[in-house]
């Protein structure tokens, strides 16, 4: 059971470049979220999707956009990436909100932007 | 900004001793959750105590929750070097599907 999957895994951007972070989960669930983790600062919420077919603004959305292409895959993507978007990103999911809502992590993707 | 802070940022134990973290939080809350993160993986569930709850167990993991003081602590009994890990507390809001994150607390337990 994989539960949920990022790709990839690692990856190096210039400034300015674009790249799109994938992410797939296979238990079902619900709703799906992308965070950042940074030195220091704990996880912030980027954008999360609480059903296939919604997408919201979290803490950190700012040079980001989302895509919840079907209820297994929600993917991340910067478009004209900084050196403020190196960071750890995380892809989580769960079956639903408020008591349901224990998340499950994706392993990661470490981006540097140069 | 973040909802709950946990205390102390990082602790250093020997194998056998107990570990506690705390975590204060500000407003009110539907449930409180603890997860550990293990060095360059993603997050584990640890265990979930709802905000009508005072106490839950879960092997050697115990959680206490006070929704008068905002806070909630999280103790590891007869740590083992595999418990060295970070542990975060999450809080999540009644009617909201997100949770909000501390910072988190670094544990090491030296052999």
């Amino acid at each position: 059971n994989a539960g949920v999957t990022q790709t990839p895994k690692f990856q190096v951007l210039k400034t300015g470049q674009s790249m799109t972070l994938q992410c797939a989960q296979d238990m079902n669930h619900n709703s799906m979220y992308w965070y950042r983790q940074d030195p220091g600062m704990g996880l912030r919420l980027i954008y999360y999707s609480a059903s296939e077919g919604t997408t919201d603004k979290g803490e950190v959305p700012n040079g980001y956009n989302v895509s919840r292409l079907n209820k297994r895959e929600f993917s991340l993507r910067l478009e004209s990436a900084a050196p403020s978007q190196t960071s750890v990103y995380f892809c989580a999911s769960s079956e639903a909100g408020g008591a349901k809502n224990i998340q499950y992590f994706g392993a990661g993707t470490r981006l540097s932007v140069l | 900004s973040q909802q709950g802070e946990e205390d102390p940022q990082a602790l250093s134990i020997q194998e056998g001793e107990n570990a506690t973290m705390n975590c204060s939080y500000k407003t009110s809350i539907n449930n409180l959750q603890w997860y550990r993160q293990n060095s360059g993986r993603g997050l584990v569930h640890l265990i979930l105590i709802r905000s009508n709850e005072r106490e839950k167990h879960s092997g050697r993991l115990r959680v206490t929750l006070d929704t008068s003081k905002k806070s909630s602590s999280l103790l590891i009994t007869a740590s083992r070097a595999a418990d060295t890990a970070s542990y975060f507390c999450a809080t999540g809001n009644s009617g909201y599907s997100t949770l909000t994150f501390g910072k988190g607390t670094m544990l090491l337990v030296s052999p």
